[in-house]
């Protein structure tokens, strides 16, 4: 089974702090996708970022970074210098493949809040 | 270009009558996806078309529920003898292909709530 954990369901931050946003998975697929996505209030998903299972390398953005460690199953997502504009509800997912080819399993997602 | 356009953007319906929510995805994409969103949660999978052809329902909660893409391209997810517990946001989603680890690309959703 897939499954996409983000305990933290909430999380506020003042303007230009950094911050992690959690997210750990579980399946049985040796091959398998992680993304994240941004739903600003709007409620449009926005695509953020993928990462395959066979590649473990972290990868920086701007002020996005992203730490895939397979070893803990965890794909957390950290905002450097955090803005307003990035309140946000973000949600971590994960695709398989096989009889779930196609299908995203999406965490519940952290609700982020910037002060300024 | 344009992305992935849902209608309506919001919808109210009494329990018990039939609605239909429309998705025109990104041309071209082949494939065509729709997830329910509830409050305070991720979207959660209904069902997927590759083409015309839905390649996989087994997340359509029951059979009140039924999505077509006759012309491999708009699609329309049906619900019948509303309930209460139908309200929800529906997001259509459309991809290039169906190849694994696809980018989907989201519509804005319809909101529908069933009174």
């Amino acid at each position: 089974a897939q499954k996409v954990t983000q305990a933290q369901t909430e999380i506020s931050v003042v303007e230009k702090e950094d911050v992690t946003l959690d997210c750990v998975y579980e399946t049985r697929d040796t091959t398998y996708y992680l993304f994240w996505y941004k739903q600003p209030p709007s409620g449009e998903l926005v695509f953020l970022i993928r990462r395959n299972s066979f590649d473990e390398q972290n990868e920086i953005s701007g002020r996005y970074s992203w730490n895939f460690q397979k070893s803990t199953s965890s794909f957390n997502f950290t905002i450097t210098a955090s803005q307003v504009v990035d309140s946000a509800v973000y949600f971590c997912a994960l695709s398989g493949r096989g009889s779930t080819l196609g299908r995203l399993y999406f965490g519940r997602g952290t609700q982020l809040t910037v002060w300024p | 270009g344009a992305g992935v356009s849902q209608t309506p953007s919001n919808k109210v319906t009494e329990k018990g009558k039939y609605v239909e929510l429309r998705c025109d995805p990104i041309s071209g994409h082949t494939a065509l996806y729709w997830y329910r969103q509830s409050l305070g949660q991720g979207p959660e999978f209904l069902i997927y078309f590759q083409g015309t052809g839905a390649a996989d329902d087994s997340g359509l909660p029951n059979d009140r529920f039924f999505a077509v893409r006759p012309e491999g391209s708009v699609s329309t997810l049906k619900i019948q003898r509303t309930e209460r517990g139908d309200s929800a946001v529906y997001l259509c989603a459309s991809s290039p292909g169906l190849a694994g680890g696809q980018e989907q690309f989201f519509g804005p959703g319809t909101r529908l709530t069933v009174l």
